[in-house]
């Protein structure tokens, strides 16, 4: 597995439902970071937690980070059709000899 | 206020030919990254400015990429003799400052370079 690999890549929910996406990465990192992409467009940062966090929320997304199996996840709670796109995390082990480094993503689809 | 600005906003050259892809960065900010993205597949680091600092050219895949940034601002990506699987979408973004604990990237909407 490559550094910074979301499951699942595909996932489709109804709207209301809540989605989980996962994030494995392989080095020790001084963060890791959540976005978004529209079909499309560019990428829009979520959320950034840090390597001596365990979990952050903003608003409906909560972000829980385990350094110890070296995995993240994003979940997004009360989902909506606007949710629909690509999800990424994004490693930053730049102290440890690597640069940002981001995974294939998860593309969601919430329907209506 | 302004994003991060990118262009072209779309590119086709012929096979063999140099491109220029142009960025412009959030003013103020000192780190700048180039991404490549194939289509369904996610982002390939490529390079990294912080600063005055050496660039981080890691990511570069072959000696046909090179990139710079004039002025701690404004970065031109070029690739020279475009290969067909040169053909993806260039992002650009840029960060505050890193060093500083403000690694949030703002990402531009990208270049998509398709060679013929």
């Amino acid at each position: 597995s490559q550094q910074g690999e979301e499951d699942p890549q595909a996932l489709s929910i109804q709207e209301g439902e809540n989605a989980t996406m996962n994030c494995s990465y392989k080095t020790s990192i001084n963060n890791l970071q959540w976005y978004r992409q529209n079909s499309g467009r560019g990428l829009v940062h979520l959320i950034l937690i840090r390597s001596n966090e365990r979990e952050k929320h903003s608003g409906r997304l909560r972000v829980t980070l385990d350094t110890s199996k070296k995995s993240s996840s994003l979940l997004i709670t009360a989902s909506r059709a606007a949710d629909t796109a690509s999800y990424f995390c994004a490693t930053d082990a730049r102290n440890y000899g690597q640069n940002f480094v981001f995974g294939p993503g998860t593309r969601l689809s919430v329907l209506p | 206020g302004a994003g991060v600005s990118q262009s072209p906003s779309n590119k086709v050259t012929e096979k063999g030919k140099d491109v220029e892809l142009r960025c412009d960065p959030i003013s103020g900010h000192t780190a700048l990254y180039w991404y490549r993205q194939s289509l369904g597949q996610g982002l390939e680091f490529l390079i990294y400015f912080q600063g005055n600092s050496a660039p981080d050219k890691s990511g570069l895949p072959s000696d046909r990429f090179s990139a710079e940034r004039t002025g701690g601002s404004v970065s031109t990506l070029t690739i020279q003799r475009t290969q067909q699987e040169d053909s993806a979408v260039y992002l650009c973004a840029s960060s505050l400052d890193p060093g500083l604990s403000r690694e949030t990237q703002y990402f531009g909407p990208g270049t998509r370079l398709l060679v013929l």
